[in-house]
């Protein structure tokens, strides 16, 4: 099974509100990853977390607050969001434990289509 | 600071005919570069990616080569199919991150 899985398929949230997106993968990855990305441009990485923790923050704003509760979820909490956030926000993972994880295959989610009100 | 480039935006090929996309980087750094294809409405699915230990990988339709003298990589889809047709993205890994290149866009025509 290479399947990562993320729920909402589709967000509609006005900038007051408060939201979680999931996601979750049972390949016994160790490291898991939040991306952003616009119509028509790359991915961009926000948050890394391996074994659990969190390793990477690529200076994302507070009101983007990542969790990862164990092994297999991670969540993405959001709070008082603007406009320029809606936004495709993908999950990946991958097997975690090299010393540089960059090295590894990422396997995506089909993402949450995500639009600020 | 690291970057990928890559090239054409968009391609349009005939079915059956071959389509090419060519990448560079900057950072002498990376040892990996995987190729993710991403269709309408969907995340991006690795197709195939390479190690800076060898120089060329093949996946049936698919073929990857590496110059890391000349610091690029290329795509190449021999055969082409309407399913073919989806942005794809390359990516080279210098020590922990990921650069994506800005994609390709690529319509097969019937």
């Amino acid at each position: 099974d290479t399947e990562v899985t993320q729920t909402p398929k589709h967000l509609v949230m006005g900038m007051t509100n408060k939201k979680s997106l999931k996601c979750e993968q049972h390949m016994g990855h160790r490291a898991m990853y939040w991306y952003k990305q616009k119509a028509k441009k790359p991915p961009e990485l926000m948050f890394v977390y391996s074994y659990e923790k969190l390793s990477i923050n690529e200076s994302v704003p507070s009101r983007f607050s990542p969790e990862c509760p164990n092994s297999s979820l991670l969540n993405l909490h959001l709070h008082a969001l603007q406009p320029e956030d809606s936004a495709l926000y993908l999950c990946a993972s991958s097997q975690g434990g090299t010393s540089e994880m960059s090295q590894e295959t990422q396997y995506f989610g089909p993402g949450t289509r995500l639009l600020v009100l | 600071g690291e970057n990928v480039e890559q090239h054409p935006s968009t391609l349009s090929v005939q079915e059956g005919d071959s389509a090419v996309i060519k990448c560079t980087y900057s950072d002498s750094a990376s040892n990996y570069f995987p190729w993710y294809k991403q269709e309408l409405g969907k995340g991006p699915q690795l197709i195939i990616d390479i190690r800076s230990n060898v120089g060329e990988k093949k996946d049936q339709r698919i073929a990857v080569t590496l110059n890391k003298t000349a610091k690029h990589f290329s795509l190449h889809i021999t055969e082409t199919q309407p399913e073919d047709s989806a942005v794809y993205f390359c990516a080279a890994t210098p020590y922990d991150k990921i650069i994506f290149g800005k994609g390709t866009r690529l319509h097969i025509l019937p």
